[in-house]
């Protein structure tokens, strides 16, 4: 079966760029049926959409985020990354990655979720 | 665009059914699928309904979704309510862009 694991750094400052990993086992993010994405959910609060890729490198962002989000895909590795630039303490949450049916555009498999703090 | 609205809490006694809406601001709710996501605490969430109905394999069949174009709402229902349903619920739909949109979430007490 489809897992899906996120790795990076669980600290970043303030006004620098998180970079965060989300590593596909058991199936290819090749696979021309699914998006692959991120989502996040602020300590104590819900789920916000970052945005999805494609394997082609088709991108597809939440507007709020847009300015400052770059998802992209590595087919060699079986990895999607997301970098999301000058963050503030408002970034701070659970970072989930996901992967996304194309029938009917919601998560079907999760990742774990991995924890960043944006702190000096 | 469009906001997904839940109530923040419900709750209910074990054995009993309980049913979570989610009511769509613009635009009809059945022109686009309709998921149901459980997060359990402290874990990530996992998918309990898709397209508006069906359930992922593995899932309970007390757990059902429907839709309601007269209150353009979704539902999600859980019968036979055991502690271990004790979770909070999203609900998940896109626009025309193919944006997402998340519901606010419910918390449910099974007390």
């Amino acid at each position: 079966q489809v897992q899906l694991q996120e790795s990076g750094p669980g600290l970043v400052k303030p006004s620098e760029t998180l970079s965060l990993t989300c590593t596909v086992s058991g199936g290819s993010v090749s696979s021309g049926s699914y998006y692959w994405s991120w989502i996040r959910q602020p300590p104590g609060k819900g789920l916000e959409w970052i945005g999805y890729i494609y394997y082609s490198g088709s991108t597809n962002y939440n507007p709020s985020l847009k300015s400052r989000v770059t998802i992209s895909v590595d087919t060699s590795k079986n990895q999607f990354s997301l970098k999301l630039s000058s963050v503030t303490a408002a970034d701070t949450a659970v970072y989930y990655c996901a992967r996304v049916s194309r029938r009917f555009y919601g998560m079907d498999v999760w990742g774990q979720g991995t924890t960043v703090t944006v702190s000096s | 665009n469009f906001m997904l609205t839940q109530p923040h809490s419900v709750s209910e006694s074990p054995g009993k059914t309980v049913t979570i809406s989610c009511t769509r601001s613009s635009g009809s709710i059945a022109s686009n699928y309709v998921q149901w996501y459980q997060q359990r605490p402290g874990s990530a969430p996992t998918t309990v309904i898709y397209e508006d109905n069906q359930r992922p394999s593995g899932v309970p069949d007390r757990f059902s979704g429907s839709i309601d174009s007269s209150s353009n709402s979704a539902s999600l229902t859980i019968s036979g309510l055991k502690t271990e349903d004790e979770a909070d619920y999203y609900c998940q739909s896109y626009d025309s862009s193919k944006n997402w949109v998340f519901g606010g979430g419910t918390k449910l007490t099974v007390l």
